[in-house]
């Protein structure tokens, strides 16, 4: 089954321990993003990677950090979490046109 | 970022009627693609319709079709013989192509509720 997965799907830490929040796609999509969720706001882009190696800032990158040395995979770092990243986190891939995003199920994130 | 605007925090619509969703955006390019996404409780992104600028016909998927009007710049959504089902909130997102990294910018969402 084409999918995007994410893990874990909720996640409670503490301000200042570090994480990780995986995504993984099996459908050979260039294009991976990451979205946050918030009340009120919608989804505002963290940050995109267009390719292997090749990543660039969205509209609300700081405070994380992202790789891509696998093409299927695009993990999420918060090398130091705050309450303000307390938020619904999405993981998202397509291939490079204008046909949409897939979506991962979601992590559920609070920082404490 | 381009702007894209839900103007309709909240929506409610009786099983089996219909209901549009309005949805509003700002660009200045001419080729450009728009989508609208439901999330029920779930919380699953799921797409609904997509519609390519270039494009004068209006993109329909079951139940689902859209009002596009390039010149206003509205893309409005509507259910047909709606479904308890539909109960989620749905977002409206545009995207500019590859000059923009290929960004999703969302409204802020209409939440919709049907009830029987």
């Amino acid at each position: 089954e084409a999918q995007v997965t994410q893990n874990p799907r909720y996640l409670i830490t503490v301000t200042g321990k570090k994480l990780t929040v995986t995504c993984s796609q099996n459908m050979n999509h260039e294009y991976m993003s990451w979205y946050r969720q918030d009340p009120g706001l919608g989804l505002r882009q963290i940050y995109y990677s267009m390719n292997v190696e090749v990543t660039d800032k969205g509209d609300v990158p700081e405070g994380y950090k992202v790789s891509r040395k696998e093409k299927r995979n695009f993990p999420l770092i918060l090398e130091s979490p705050s309450p303000n990243q307390t938020s619904l986190y999405f993981c998202a891939s397509s291939i490079v046109s204008g046909d949409g995003y897939t979506f991962g199920s979601g992590t559920r994130l609070t920082v404490v | 970022a381009q702007t894209v605007t839900q103007s309709q925090p909240e929506m409610s619509v009786q099983e089996a009627e219909t209901v549009t969703l309005s949805c509003t955006y700002d660009t200045s390019e001419n080729n450009y693609y728009l989508f609208w996404y439901k999330q029920p409780p779930s919380r699953q992104m799921i797409l609904v319709i997509r519609q390519e600028a270039y494009k004068q016909q209006n993109a329909t998927e079951n139940r689902f079709s859209v009002n596009f009007q390039k010149a206003a710049k509205s893309f409005s959504l509507k259910i047909s013989d709606s479904q308890l089902g539909d109960t989620a909130m749905y977002f409206c997102a545009f995207m500019n192509g590859l000059y923009s990294g290929y960004a999703l910018n969302f409204g802020k969402g209409t939440s919709l509720l049907v009830t029987p």
